[in-house]
């Protein structure tokens, strides 16, 4: 069964560096997704992204996050300089449409940030 | 922010019984409902889903039900399993404006032998 995947599962980092998450979506999903869980909070949507362009986003995704779709499978989350706050598990997640009223998000396993 | 709402953080169940998850919304935008099972460490996992225009949606042993004057749904599973002990979320969404889902704070379901 086609599935979410995501790399790394877990990544340390020093607060001020950038990272990058990479997530490759099912394939024939249109539409790619990522959302964060802190620990302990609810899971919350960062940003939706169609067709090369950022289609919704958050006010959590300000300017020190962006994405990317560099090539025909991969979808990436950098945050530019990290901060203690966006320790989470950022989750990606595709679907193949966006507005149907029928359309499912499937996530992948997440990748857990530590920002030190 | 608590447009999805899920009020009870665990529950328990015994192995063969019913399990009841509930979550309200506030948002009378939303039209369209998923539910969420998600174990530690793993992401999210679709179980069910349900539109605005129907009340009930059933698969296999799971079924969730819709009351959009009460603003309310619930998530059954016929029996429980010890392999449903997992995290419960509800999610919402516009399907209209929006593409992103709203999630709940999930329940905790605990099956026990």
């Amino acid at each position: 069964e086609p599935e979410v995947t995501q790399t790394p599962s877990h990544q340390v980092t020093q607060m001020g560096q950038e990272v990058i998450l990479r997530c490759v979506p099912i394939s024939n999903h249109l539409y790619f997704y990522w959302y964060r869980q802190i620990l302990g909070q609810k899971v919350e949507f960062l940003v939706s992204f169609y067709n090369n362009e950022i289609s919704e986003k958050s006010e959590i995704f300000d300017d020190q996050f962006s994405v990317e779709r560099p090539d025909g499978s991969n979808f990436t989350l950098k945050i530019r300089s990290t901060k203690l706050e966006d320790s989470a598990m950022y989750f990606c997640a595709s679907s193949e449409r966006r507005r149907a009223s029928t359309d499912t998000q499937y996530f992948g396993p997440g990748t857990r940030l530590t920002v030190l | 922010d608590q447009q999805v709402k899920q009020n009870s953080p665990s529950l328990s169940v015994q192995e063969g019984r019913i399990s009841i998850l509930n979550c309200d919304y506030t948002n009378s935008m939303f039209d369209y409902f998923l539910w969420y099972k998600k174990y530690p460490a793993e992401g999210p996992t679709f179980l069910i889903s349900i539109s605005s225009i129907k009340d009930k949606n059933e698969d296999g042993r799971f079924t969730v039900f819709l009351n959009k004057s009460a603003k309310h749904l619930s998530l059954h599973i016929v029996p429980s399993q010890p392999g449903d002990s997992a995290v419960y979320f509800c999610a919402a969404k516009d399907t209209g404006t929006a593409s992103k889902l709203t999630f709940g704070t999930g329940t905790r379901l605990q099956v026990t032998l």
